[in-house]
């Protein structure tokens, strides 16, 4: 019954590959995000979807490319991985905005990314 | 841009005392200020939001008092036990800019029995 779940959880790989982590959430929210969490725990927003409808987008190099298959759903695909992209991914998701909810985040248990 | 700034990285307090976290932000436009805990090896866990017309908020032994005069909020738990050491961020929630969630860097709270 996890509510935001993320897979995998850790993931480890060479400079150059391209990975995709896995979100999906059985709460029945319309908006999902994608967030980035430092090594210095400093946690930041990259990317927001909101019914498989891309609504934020930061300054997030080309090579990460969030894709919404359907609203339940927001996987985040990083081609040519650098060192500089280790770190833990976390996907969130947020209640429609009618449910008085919007501004309340549910989180993934993260995904830990290594790169070699 | 909006930026938030929590003004200490770790806090250690002994059990049964009141912490009390602080949550600095600039350039703020109409947003929400929320509070997350997370555990290590976790993710973020919602406690409490409180709304720019909002002066105080309470849930059980937790506080949150919201100055947008000094443009600061203030955190508290009373009667802290050691289950409540965690790291704790505030957030600001930017309304008009589709939800968006901006982080302060948290701060680790540790309390010693």
């Amino acid at each position: 019954d996890t509510a935001v779940s993320q897979t995998p959880k850790y993931l480890v790989t060479q400079m150059g590959n391209d990975k995709s982590i896995k979100c999906e959430q059985n709460l029945g929210h319309d908006t999902m995000y994608w967030y980035k969490q430092d090594s210095k725990k400093f946690l930041k927003i990259m990317f927001s979807y909101n019914n498989k409808e891309l609504i934020i987008n930061e300054t997030v190099p080309n090579r990460f490319s969030p894709k919404s298959p359907d609203k339940a759903h927001l996987n985040l695909h990083i081609n040519s991985l650098e060192l500089g992209d280790s770190a833990v991914y976390f996907c969130a998701s947020s209640p429609p905005q009618l449910a008085g909810g919007l501004e309340t985040q549910y989180f993934g248990p993260g995904t830990r990314l290594l790169v070699l | 841009s909006q930026k938030i700034e929590q003004n200490s990285e770790a806090l250690n307090i002994q059990e049964g005392k009141t912490a009390t976290l602080t949550c600095n932000y600039t350039n703020y436009s109409p947003a929400y200020l929320q509070w997350y805990r997370q555990d290590p090896g976790r993710g973020p866990v919602f406690l409490l939001l409180i709304r720019e017309n909002e002066k105080e908020k309470r849930k059980e032994r937790l506080k949150v008092t919201f100055d947008t005069t000094l443009k600061q909020s203030l955190f508290h738990i009373t009667a802290s036990q050691p289950a409540d050491s965690a790291t704790y961020l505030c957030a600001l929630f930017l309304y008009n800019q589709g939800g968006k969630l901006i982080f302060g860097q948290g701060t680790e709270l540790s309390v010693k029995p």
